[in-house]
């Protein structure tokens, strides 16, 4: 398609369930963004990658989120033994440009994770 | 830390009146900033970046380095402007891409 694609777009989950979020970006961009999006709240970065390389998980906000970028194209975003908390729209975003600025983002819908 | 700051949750106007968003962030430093916008249903898309000093939909934002703002302006607000509103201001590197915590403006008929 012709836009970052998300999937699922709704996943509700018990506590304690591992989760997976899919994104498919623009064909060609090489940089790649997850961001968590609390209801209210603006997104929040959680980590980058350029190309297969994850050069920042430092918004990652615990060792039970994990993302990656295998072939440089397809990205996942894992969630293991879920909280409440982690109840959040998750947005992935994808850009063209590489280096000091990194250009207009293109953002998918997001998965609505909800976590009972 | 670099910090955004989107004073304002909720933002009510009529339509044709002038509308401000503000946006202050901290940083020191050539910056690159933009707006983004987020219509009921859709995706988060780009309004528009400082460095293209372009309009879109009427819409404008001047950087201001003395105050550290980057607000975005319209003379005349319409009803089709209401969404959420992100400013993204400059990032210390480029991996980090901040957003503010939004502003919703609500253009009354």
């Amino acid at each position: 398609g012709a836009g970052v694609s998300q999937s699922p777009r709704y996943k509700v989950a018990k506590r304690g369930q591992d989760v997976a979020l899919r994104c498919d970006p623009i064909s060609g961009h090489v940089s790649l963004f997850w961001y968590q999006q609390a209801l209210g709240q603006g997104p929040e970065f959680l980590t980058y990658f350029q190309n297969e390389a994850q050069l920042d998980k430092s918004g990652l906000p615990s060792d039970r989120f994990f993302a990656e970028r295998p072939e440089g194209s397809v990205s996942t975003l894992k969630i293991q033994r879920t909280q409440q908390e982690d109840s959040a729209v998750y947005l992935c975003a994808s850009s063209l440009a590489t280096g000091r600025y990194t250009g207009e983002l293109f953002f998918g819908e997001g998965s609505r994770l909800t976590v009972l | 830390a670099q910090r955004v700051t989107q004073p304002e949750k909720l933002l009510s106007v009529f339509k044709g009146a002038p509308v401000e968003l503000k946006c202050n962030y901290s940083y020191s430093g050539s910056p690159e900033l933009f707006w983004y916008v987020q219509y009921s249903r859709q995706r988060l898309q780009l309004l528009l970046r400082h460095i293209s000093r372009e309009s879109i939909k009427g819409f404008t934002a001047d950087l201001n380095k003395g105050e550290t703002s980057f607000h975005l302006k319209k003379p005349f607000a319409q009803e089709e402007d209401s969404a959420m509103y992100y400013c993204a201001p400059p990032r210390y590197n480029f991996n980090k891409f901040y957003f503010g915590s939004g502003t919703k403006l609500n253009v009354k008929p």
